[in-house]
């Protein structure tokens, strides 16, 4: 079944670490793709996105996501954390060859320890 | 300026009956989105209204139906509920363009316990 896959649920790290989040899709052809975010108590807010053109895109808050066509990958990195990272990190995608309806993946829990 | 509203925040219902979830989109949005999330998984996408109308639906059968009014706001009704129905159930707004996917505002939801 096509789907976004994220590879890790939970994720750990100190303040100061690198952060990388892994996402995968099985989708064909032309895709959107997103991070969402979710800070406790707060709602889904979308932290950056692609579309097309430098494969390699920014977002807020220091975040940045590379698109690797050839690998069906859109994995999400942040060079240095912040104890405020701790959130609730989502991909999704949006695909044409599944009706441009958006598919999060399940998620990846990630706890910065200050 | 008024993000996405949703209510109720919380409810409860008990096998059977039928709920209906409400929703404001942000202002000068036209498009409404809804997702259902269960405890520990990503959202999955219901369906879309936009003009009033159903434009796109995810795998849900047809005890999830919705609806939406001339000034954009949006219900989602669920019919003779399951204990499997309970979960986060997220409204998200966008403008129309391409497929009214290019950037959602979520609300914070409804949690929905069936019991």
């Amino acid at each position: 079944a096509q789907s976004v896959s994220q590879h890790n649920h939970h994720v750990i790290l100190s303040e100061a670490a690198s952060l990388e989040l892994g996402c995968n899709y099985s989708y064909g052809g032309t895709v959107n793709l997103f991070w969402y975010v979710q800070y406790p108590g707060q709602h889904l807010q979308l932290l950056l996105k692609y579309f097309s053109g430098d494969p390699l895109v920014k977002g807020i808050k220091g975040f940045e996501a590379e698109f690797i066509k050839s690998k069906f990958s859109f994995n999400l990195r942040k060079p240095s954390v912040q104890w405020s990272d701790t959130a609730e990190y989502f991909c999704a995608v949006n695909a044409k060859a599944a009706g441009n309806k958006l598919t999060f993946g399940g998620g990846t829990r990630v706890l910065v320890k200050p | 300026d008024a993000g996405v509203t949703q209510s109720p925040t919380h409810l409860i219902k008990t096998r059977g009956q039928q709920v209906t979830l409400r929703c404001s989109p942000k202002s000068g949005h036209d498009t409404v989105s809804w997702y259902q999330q269960a405890l520990g998984q990503g959202p999955q996408f219901i369906f879309q209204y936009y003009e009033e109308e159903e434009r796109q639906r995810g795998n849900f059968p047809d005890r999830f139906s919705g609806h939406q009014f001339p000034n954009y706001s949006s219900e989602l009704n669920v019919n003779a509920l399951l204990l499997g129905d309970s979960a986060l159930y997220l409204c998200a707004s966008s403008l129309s363009g391409t497929g009214g996917h290019e950037k959602l505002f979520f609300g914070s939801g409804t949690q929905l316990s069936v019991l």
